[in-house]
């Protein structure tokens, strides 16, 4: 069955340290986005992906990096100069532009430690 | 500025009622609409969606959403609620030919037995 993973499920992190959250779609989707949900606060948009080797900036890009080398991953870095990454960190993907509505993994729960 | 609105954070209902989450939205032309449900710890699953036509729009579990444009409302119901409905829900609206959705902060569905 066709879908978008998302690994780890729970990952741990210490203060100061890089962590790469893994997301990959074997749904032929062009489009990807990275989403952080705060309780109360909804979804905001990270990054997002409309091809193979681009990507552009949402709402909430710092202290993000991202990278788009084949359609399939999309994978999301947390950097240190993000100030408070404890979050949960969702994937979507959509086949071409947002009429479709959007394909979710199943998230990453990111706790700094 | 484009925005959605849930007014209710979380909302209680007995199983076998009726349930309507409300959904305002704030954008200049005519959006695409989206309702998604989340179980804890899950990513979100698309209920329904919205680009034109006829203004009651069906979906999967025995969702429904009615569009009304003079109230800028797209709100989703059920006509009998089942145990297995509590979760949160999300209401979405994205620009056509864009790939920026806003989502709504979400309402926490609860069931009583």
């Amino acid at each position: 069955d066709g879908g978008i993973t998302q690994s780890p499920k729970y990952l741990f992190r210490k203060e100061g340290q890089n962590v790469t959250l893994s997301c990959e779609q074997n749904l032929n989707h062009d489009a990807m986005y990275w989403y952080r949900q705060d309780p109360g606060q909804g979804l905001r948009l990270i990054y997002y992906s409309q091809i193979v080797n681009d990507f552009q900036k949402g709402d909430i890009a710092e202290g993000y990096s991202v990278s788009r080398e084949k359609k399939e991953s999309f994978p999301l870095t947390v950097t240190s100069a993000q100030k408070n990454p404890t979050a949960f960190y969702l994937c979507a993907s959509s086949p071409g532009t947002e009429s479709f509505g959007y394909t979710f993994g199943s998230g990453t729960r990111l706790t700094v430690v | 500025a484009q925005s959605v609105t849930q007014p209710d954070i979380h909302i209680t209902v007995s199983e076998g009622a009726s349930l309507e989450l409300r959904c305002n939205y704030s954008y200049g032309a005519t959006p695409y609409l989206f309702w998604y449900v989340q179980s804890p710890g899950q990513g979100l699953q698309l209920l329904l969606k919205y680009f034109s036509g006829d203004t009651l729009v069906q979906g999967i579990k025995g969702f429904e959403a009615e569009f009304k444009r003079s109230q800028s409302s797209f709100n989703l119901r059920k006509p009998s609620v089942h145990w297995s409905d509590a979760a949160e829900y999300f209401c979405a609206v994205g620009p056509t030919g864009g790939f920026k959705t806003i989502f709504g902060a979400g309402t926490r569905l609860f069931v009583k037995a």
